[in-house]
């Protein structure tokens, strides 16, 4: 059992290219999520998901897409990097009101 | 939306002494989850914790969800115990949003 898995853990882009952060989980949650966590600072909800074919913005969506296609799958695309988007980010998965798994984190910076 | 405040913001130890934190948050919630984030930055999952009292080895949390609080102890405090300890709320609202605490960061000296 896997749980959350996270890919790259780490990416150095430059200013204004894309890029697609991947999350899959195994534990058949329907509720999955990305957070952006910056230096002193708590994790931001970025964007989050109920379902398959389902997803809505969270505290901190510009600049970033997702989309939800299976249940396993929740990418998180950077469509321009931009250097205010240099965090750590980190994908969620749960069952509906129930304890939430994290992933390892992909360290992104941007130059 | 809703506010979640810990304290202290910082806490330096003597290795074996013990602590307590806190975590306040000001509505209703679902669900309050505490968590270990690591020096490698690893999130990991303590306590899943609505109400009640729960432990672990060392670790034990309390929430009184009718006071909109919970405390986390941690007792003979270890060099690995240092990091950053989150609270986390889970609203009561119509969809799954965790709300995340700015954490207090510990560091246990031998």
């Amino acid at each position: 059992n896997a749980g959350v898995t996270q890919t790259p853990k780490f990416q150095v882009l430059k200013t204004g290219q894309s890029m697609t952060l991947q999350c899959a989980q195994d534990m058949n949650h329907e509720y999955m999520s990305w957070y952006r966590q910056d230096p002193g600072m708590g994790l931001r909800l970025i964007h989050y998901s109920v379902g398959a074919g389902i997803t809505d913005q969270g505290e901190v969506p510009n600049g970033y897409n997702v989309s939800r296609s299976t249940t396993e799958d929740f990418p998180l695309r950077l469509l321009s990097a931009a250097p205010s988007q240099t965090s750590v980010y980190f994908c969620a998965s749960s069952l509906q009101g129930a304890e939430a798994f994290f992933g390892q984190g992909t360290r992104l910076t941007v130059v | 939306g809703i506010q979640v405040e810990q304290s202290p913001p910082d806490l330096i130890l003597q290795e074996g002494a013990n602590s307590t934190l806190r975590c306040n948050f000001s509505d209703s919630v679902n669900n309050l989850q505490w968590f270990h984030q690591n020096p490698w930055g690893q999130l990991i999952n303590l306590f899943y914790i609505p109400s009640g009292t729960k432990q672990n080895g060392r670790l034990s949390a309390t929430t009184v969800a009718t006071e909109r609080y919970s405390l986390l102890y941690i007792s003979s405090s270890q060099t690995t115990d240092s990091g950053v300890y989150f609270c986390a709320v889970l609203n009561s609202g119509g969809y799954q949003k965790v709300t995340f605490g700015t954490g207090t960061k510990l560091q246990v000296i031998p």
